[in-house]
């Protein structure tokens, strides 16, 4: 069975302070994809990032840098410099196939960034 | 215009009620879900369909239908609402490709 653990119910940090938000996975395919959502407090999820099982470098976006360790089996997200714009629940989910049909989602870490 | 809206956005009904949460997108995509998103419990999926002829049961399907009328748009029913049924139902599309959920803005239900 696949399983998505975001051990971080909610974390709170001063706007500017870098902050890592944790994902562990457990699945048994080799071949899988790992995503992360955002849900601000207005509600809609957002799309972040997908990564198959396949391509463990590290991914990079402005602010926002995604650690893929297979080793670990994580999938972890840091926010570099937090803005109080960051403040929202964010998802990490899993998927054994490249569609997201059957996406598991962790449970969410509630970020608060704070002025 | 949202790319994928849901109606209504917010409904209290009362138990035994029968209450549709309907689903319509612009996006071309033939893959629809429904998850339903509980305090502490993340999402969770409850149908799926890849086409209008193609229904599949997700983690929760108990107490839902639904249907697919048309590739733009997907249904969920709770043909009597219960309490524990309160909560915020989500209507994503996928392409087939990408894996990337586009989500609607939810629908609030609350039973009594």
């Amino acid at each position: 069975a696949q399983k998505v653990t975001q051990a971080q119910t909610e974390i709170s940090v001063v706007e500017k302070e870098d902050v890592t938000l944790d994902c562990v996975y457990e699945t048994r395919d080799t071949t899988y994809y790992l995503f992360w959502y955002k849900q601000p407090p207005s509600g809609e999820l957002v799309f972040l990032i997908r990564r198959n099982s396949f391509d463990e470098q590290n991914e990079i976006s402005g602010r926002y840098s995604w650690n893929f360790q297979k080793s670990t089996s994580s999938f972890n997200f840091t926010i570099t410099a937090s803005q109080v714009v960051d403040s929202a629940v964010y998802f990490c989910a899993l998927s054994n196939q490249g569609g997201s049909e059957k996406l598991v989602f962790g449970k969410g870490t509630k970020l608060t960034v704070n002025p | 215009d949202a790319d994928v809206t849901q109606t209504p956005r917010n409904r209290i009904t009362k138990t035994g009620k029968r209450i549709m949460l309907e689903c319509s997108q612009t996006k071309g995509h033939d893959r629809m879900y429904w998850y339903r998103q509980d305090p502490g419990l993340g999402l969770r999926l409850i149908y799926y369909s890849f086409d209008v002829k193609d229904i599949n049961k997700g983690e929760i399907s108990d107490g839902y239908s639904v249907s697919r009328q048309a590739q733009a748009k997907f249904s969920l029913s709770l043909e009597s609402a219960i309490p524990n049924q309160t909560a915020l139902y989500f209507c994503a599309t996928s392409a087939a490709d990408t894996g990337e959920l586009f989500f609607g803005e939810g629908s609030r239900l609350t039973v009594l």
